[in-house]
């Protein structure tokens, strides 16, 4: 079962950047790191994913470690409205089969003004 | 998202009672995919759809079963409803393919959920 790692909750000021960890350190080769978020009882939304390059996005940078088994989400002026559970997902890009995304509990960030 | 609606958005039954939730999309999409969420945990998958003539089990299917009348209809019937049933329900869409590969491959797509209570 693949699964990640991320601490329960954290706290943010308005305007600071939050970078969110995620511990993936059984992570292996063909699998990508997505990043989702969901604000209280919305749907989940994607932010951003990537193999082994940085990535960046208009919402969000995503670091990953040179061994991979970690990655770090960045909001870099992080504002109320990104208050929300923020889940790490690992996914094996494998073809046809390439579907499953495992939610765990995720990180909930909260951003105080 | 406007682009997968779910009705109803919120619903209370009864024990053993028969109970459709209903999700469409204009995406576009071919795969489409249930969800369920328990408070203060995360998504499970219940069932998924790659097109219409497809449709596999996903985590946690028993109680549950689907039916994909279109690609852009997909919907979960609950036969007899049992209060563990009660939870947070999301309707989620991706594409096959399209666009940048892999930016898009599995990007999903969720609605803005059905809250299902049973008694």
């Amino acid at each position: 079962d693949a699964k990640t790692t991320q601490p329960t909750s954290m706290d943010c000021a308005e305007g600071r950047a939050a970078n969110l960890p995620c511990n993936h350190s059984t992570i292996s080769g063909n699998e990508y790191v997505y990043w989702y978020r969901q604000i209280h009882s919305q749907g989940p939304q994607y932010i951003i994913h990537g193999l082994k390059n940085n990535e960046t996005n208009e919402m969000a940078s995503l670091i990953i470690t040179e061994d991979r088994k970690s990655s770090t989400l960045i909001l870099p002026h992080a504002t109320l409205r990104d208050t929300a559970v923020y889940y790490c997902i690992r996914r094996r890009d494998s073809g046809g089969s390439n579907y499953k995304l495992t939610f765990g509990k995720g990180t909930l960030l909260t951003v105080n003004p | 998202d406007a682009d997968v609606t779910q009705t109803p958005r919120n619903r209370i039954t009864k024990t053993g009672k028969r109970i459709m939730l209903e999700c469409s999309q204009t995406k576009g999409h071919d795969r489409m995919y249930w969800y369920r969420q328990d408070p203060g945990l995360g998504l499970q998958l219940i069932y998924y759809s790659f097109d219409v003539k497809d449709i596999n089990k996903g985590e946690i299917s028993d109680g549950y079963s689907v039916s994909r009348q279109a690609q852009a209809k997909f919907s979960l019937s609950l036969e007899s409803a049992i209060p563990n049933q009660t939870a947070l329900y999301f309707c989620a869409t991706s594409d096959r393919s399209g666009g940048k590969l892999p930016v898009s491959y599995n990007e999903q797509f969720f609605g803005p959920g059905t809250r299902l209570t049973v008694l």
